[in-house]
């Protein structure tokens, strides 16, 4: 499984645009990009996934370079109950290569 | 649709009970683990079950063991609970295939405290 590396922690002020980038330098040619957020007492919950360009949902978009070496999860104009940890996942995810969340990253969102 | 369901939702044990932990889905889903969450860390990978009947160790295995009773349910038992068990206890399902990927879903927990 290719190994991913994100911030521990970061905050924003409500209203503004989160950028949060997960590095994952040796990305297998099959593997998929996908983020999970967890809020606290919950599990984890699916927010987007993607393989090359650009993917876009109504919670975040999702910008994966050329060379898929990193994947930035673009959260427009955060409000307070964005605050979360949210995990950078990468793999087949076929049966046999189960789910291995990482520590995530802590988004804290200041009013 | 229920989902992926957990019980308990809270449980103590004393060091040296033993319990099971059920989990069920109901979303036909080929695919079920079990993962821990300990204060401020991420989920770790106790067991997982590809499909009916496979079993194998995730990351952390010791001290636990499962059961694959059939395709909707997968359970957790700790023989033996020790203090370092205490942890939050995240049941999730997958829909897998021979290609691409699939989201997975989480249950809502099992709190565990082990004195």
């Amino acid at each position: 499984l290719a190994k991913t590396t994100q911030p521990i922690s970061m905050d924003s002020y409500e209203g503004q645009e989160v950028n949060i980038t997960c590095s994952h330098n040796n990305i297998a040619t099959n593997d998929y990009i996908t983020w999970y957020q967890q809020f606290p007492s919950q599990g984890p919950r699916f927010i987007i996934q993607g393989y090359k360009t650009k993917v876009t949902n109504e919670v975040a978009s999702l910008f994966i370079p050329a060379d898929r070496k990193s994947s930035t999860l673009s959260l427009p104009r955060v409000s307070l109950s964005d605050t979360a940890v949210y995990y950078c996942l990468v793999g087949l995810h076929s049966g046999n290569t189960p789910l291995v969340f990482g520590k995530g990253t802590r988004l804290s969102v200041i009013a | 649709n229920a989902g992926v369901t957990q019980t308990p939702k809270f449980q103590v044990l004393k060091t040296g009970q033993s319990m099971t932990l059920q989990c069920a889905q109901d979303m036909n889903h080929n695919s079920m683990y079990w993962y821990r969450q300990d204060p401020g860390m991420g989920l770790r990978l106790i067991y997982y079950s590809a499909s009916e009947g496979t079993t194998d160790k995730g990351e952390v295995p010791n001290g636990y063991n499962v059961s694959r009773l059939n395709k909707r349910e997968f359970s957790l038992r700790l023989e033996s609970a020790a203090p370092s068990q205490t942890s939050v206890y995240f049941c999730a399902s997958r829909k897998t295939g021979t290609s691409g990927a699939y989201e997975q879903y989480f249950g809502p927990g099992t709190r565990l405290t082990v004195t």
